[in-house]
């Protein structure tokens, strides 16, 4: 199994720029997580999903981060417009039941820097 | 609302000691409990879960952690650091509405030559 993959692994862009950062989930699992990581703030849960279907998105910052989920096996986290203060390392993260002691499996992550 | 707190953000001990990472959590609800560890520049590896049963978890690479309902802790242990253990550990608790993981700001551990 490949397990979770994201991309790209590295984004530089410039304040004002869309950014789009992409997750493709283990197969056969239900969940996916967007974390955020920062050294100010930690690890963040943005946003997840349930069967495709956004569950809490109470996470995500503002109205300038957006995330879907069009099939099992894809999502996307878009910045736009990107910001400074946006530069953090984004996990995807997914797992096969959601809650109950099931383990999260965790991406690589895509460090984000907009300058 | 389930939180959790990991005491002291930065453990130091040699190699060979005793490697102590402290977590305290609070829920309304019996809890479940990991802890993750995350190499650097990597994402965030399993090491242990407790969901029901046995209160002492093993995981992997000789950790090992006991659930302390009393205490509220489900600290961190391995008898005999090594050089490859120096990440930064989380730990992490599944909220009560399920799905979510809360995690605790992590604790950096070095291991000194």
């Amino acid at each position: 199994d490949a397990g979770v993959i994201q991309s790209p692994r590295h984004e530089v862009t410039e304040m004002g720029q869309e950014v789009t950062l992409r997750c493709k989930p283990i197969s056969g699992h239900n969940s996916l997580f967007w974390y955020r990581q920062t050294m100010m703030r930690g690890l963040e849960l943005l946003i997840y999903f349930n069967n495709n279907v956004p569950i809490d998105d109470s996470g995500m910052p503002e109205d300038r981060f957006s995330a879907k989920m069009p099939n099992a096996s894809f999502s996307t986290l878009k910045i736009q417009p990107s910001e400074p203060r946006d530069s953090a390392v984004y996990f995807c993260a997914s797992s096969d039941v959601p809650g109950q002691g099931q383990e999260q499996y965790f991406g690589p992550g895509t460090r984000l820097t907009v300058t | 609302a389930q939180s959790v707190t990991q005491l002291g953000s930065h453990v130091s001990v040699s190699e060979g000691a005793l490697v102590l990472l402290r977590c305290n959590y609070s829920s309304s609800v019996p809890p479940y409990l990991f802890w993750y560890v995350q190499y650097p520049n990597q994402g965030l590896q399993l090491l242990l879960k407790y969901t029901t049963g046995a209160t002492l978890v093993k995981g992997i690479n000789g950790f090992e952690a006991e659930f302390k309902k009393s205490e509220t802790s489900f600290h961190l242990t391995k008898p005999s650091a090594h050089m490859s253990d120096a990440a930064e550990y989380f730990c992490a608790v599944i909220d009560d509405q399920g799905g979510k993981l809360i995690f605790g700001q992590g604790t950096e551990l070095s291991v000194k030559p």
